[in-house]
């Protein structure tokens, strides 16, 4: 079965790290732009990181020099380390995959995991 | 960067009625090279992940029922439920990825 499954998930205090994993089933993450996105309680969907097929990384400002996406394609698992966590980073996080066709990326999500919960909190 | 912003935040429909909710975006999300518009709308129910609905701002999904909709170019888009059924209470988003990739506040839909 197609499927994406986070991991990584915790409480932790503020100025902490913590490790995000997202296992991917029945197809190769170093094939597809792989990416995070964030929602926190009660709020909608924030962008974080995306990972492209050929590596290139992007982030979003609110992440930028904090976080960083890669993968290790022999597990076909994307990561993303988060280091000086703050309270406001607090959120469920979710690992989504690009939908794509024979050109490329079509730059729109069509496979999600259920997510993981980081709780930043002293 | 774009700003995407949804109306209303929330409403309350009887069953069978028509839903209509707006996505507007601070500039044009249409790819000049291939003049498509780069929105998509996603639907979370409570306790899931979001689910992709529409893309190109009205292709549906494979598998989504045809009572949804998706219209709109440039800076102003529509998703609609034709007819409201129970299984349709969630929250819904909308996303342009014309531009990185921003999504909108959410809507709440729940049966009046």
């Amino acid at each position: 079965e197609v499927q994406l499954v986070e991991s990584g998930g915790g409480l932790i205090q503020p100025g902490g790290s913590l490790r995000l994993s997202c296992a991917a089933s029945d197809f190769s993450v170093s094939n597809n732009y792989m990416s995070w996105v964030r929602q926190a309680p009660g709020k909608g969907l924030e962008w974080v990181s995306v990972i492209y097929a050929g590596g290139s990384t992007y982030y979003a400002d609110s992440v930028k020099g904090r976080f960083t996406i890669y993968r290790d394609n022999s597990k076909n698992t994307v990561y993303l380390q988060m280091n000086s966590l703050r309270v406001q980073d607090t959120a469920v996080y979710y690992c989504a995959r690009d939908a794509r066709d024979s050109s490329g990326s079509l730059w729109h999500f069509d496979l999600w995991g259920r997510g993981t919960l980081v709780t930043v909190s002293s | 960067d774009i700003v995407v912003t949804q109306s209303p935040d929330s409403l309350a429909v009887s069953l069978g009625e028509r839903v209509t909710i707006n996505c507007k975006s601070s500039q044009s999300v249409v790819y000049s090279s291939n003049n498509k518009n780069y929105l998509a709308w996603y639907q979370q129910k409570p306790g899931q992940p979001p689910k992709l609905l529409m893309y190109w701002a009205s292709t549906r999904e494979s598998g989504v029922p045809d009572r949804f909709s998706g219209s709109g170019s440039g800076t102003d888009f529509t998703l609609t439920i034709s007819s409201l059924q129970a299984e349709d209470v969630a929250v819904y988003h909308c996303q342009q990825y014309s531009s990185t990739r921003t999504f909108g506040q959410g809507t709440k839909v729940e049966i009046k």
